[in-house]
C-alpha cells in the first residue's frame, strides 16, 4: 500500500531563513516522488521530481529535495526563505509499477513572515 | 510549455442543474484526471483516462460522470448539481507511461447554491 505523509500542516519562517518542509511516504517499491506548490486560487506547479536517479533533486525557485530510501523521507528544503514562498506544497508518491497513479499528501502551508 | 486549461475559473450553478466542466491539454498526454479539493481532505481523484473513450472510476466519482471523446479533452459532468459539490475542481494530464509528472490545469471554483 502507499501513503503520504506531510509532518507538518503549517509551517512557519522569517524571509532570508531556511525552509524545511517533511514528508515521508511508504511504498513497497522505489517510487517516483514529486513536490508540488499551489498558490491561492492556482492549480499545482511542478516543483522538483524524483525519479531514481541522483538522490539529491534540485527545483525551480531556489528549492531542492533529499530522497533517503532508508528513512523513506523526501524532505523539501530552501536554503533562504522569500516572500513569494507563501504557499501550500504537496509531496506526491507514484509507485512505479502504476505510474497512472498519484498519492497527495495533505499539504503543509508555508508562512513567510517578513 | 505544458498547458492544461480549464474552461471557467468560477462557476455558480443552482442545485439540480447539469454541469459541465471542460479541460483541455495540448502536449498530446495519454492520461488525464479530474480531482476535487476540499480544505482539509486536500485532492481526492474522481475519474483518470488513459485514452480515448476509456475511463476509470477515482476515489469519489459518486455523483459524476466524464467523457474522452478526443485525446485532448476530458469533460467532467455533474449529472444534477448538490450544495456539497461545491468545491475546486483540478484537471491534470500526464504522458502515458514512465515516471512522468502530473501538468495541473489553474482549477474551477464552483458554487452550487
Amino acid at each position: 500500500a502507499q501513503s503520504v505523509t506531510q509532518l507538518d500542516s503549517h509551517v512557519s519562517v522569517s524571509e532570508g531563513t531556511p525552509v524545511l518542509l517533511r514528508c515521508n511516504y511508504s511504498s513497497s517499491y522505489s517510487p517516483s516522488l514529486f513536490w508540488y506548490v499551489q498558490h491561492p486560487n492556482k492549480g499545482l506547479q511542478l516543483l522538483l521530481k524524483y525519479t531514481s536517479a541522483a538522490t539529491l533533486v534540485k527545483g525551480i525557485n531556489g528549492f531542492e529535495a533529499e530522497f533517503k530510501k532508508s528513512e523513506t523521507s523526501f524532505h523539501l528544503t530552501k536554503p533562504s526563505a522569500h516572500m513569494s514562498d507563501a504557499a501550500e506544497y504537496f509531496c506526491v508518491v507514484s509507485p512505479i509499477y502504476n505510474f497512472n497513479k498519484f498519492y497527495f499528501g495533505s499539504g503543509t502551508k508555508l508562512n513567510v513572515k517578513p | 510549455d505544458v498547458k492544461v486549461t480549464q474552461s471557467s475559473r468560477y462557476l455558480v450553478k443552482r442545485t439540480g442543474e447539469k454541469v459541465f466542466l471542460e479541460c483541455v491539454q495540448d502536449m498530446d498526454h495519454e492520461n488525464m484526471f479530474w480531482y476535487r479539493q476540499d480544505p482539509g481532505l486536500g485532492l481526492r481523484l474522481i475519474y483518470f483516462s488513459y485514452d480515448v473513450k476509456m475511463k476509470e472510476k477515482g476515489d469519489i466519482p459518486e455523483g459524476y460522470s466524464v467523457s474522452r471523446e478526443k485525446k485532448e479533452r476530458f469533460s467532467l459532468i455533474l449529472e444534477s448539481a448538490s450544495t456539497n459539490q461545491t468545491s475546486m475542481y483540478l484537471c491534470a494530464s500526464s504522458r502515458g507511461t514512465g515516471s512522468y509528472e502530473q501538468y495541473f490545469g489553474p482549477g474551477t471554483r464552483l458554487t452550487v447554491t
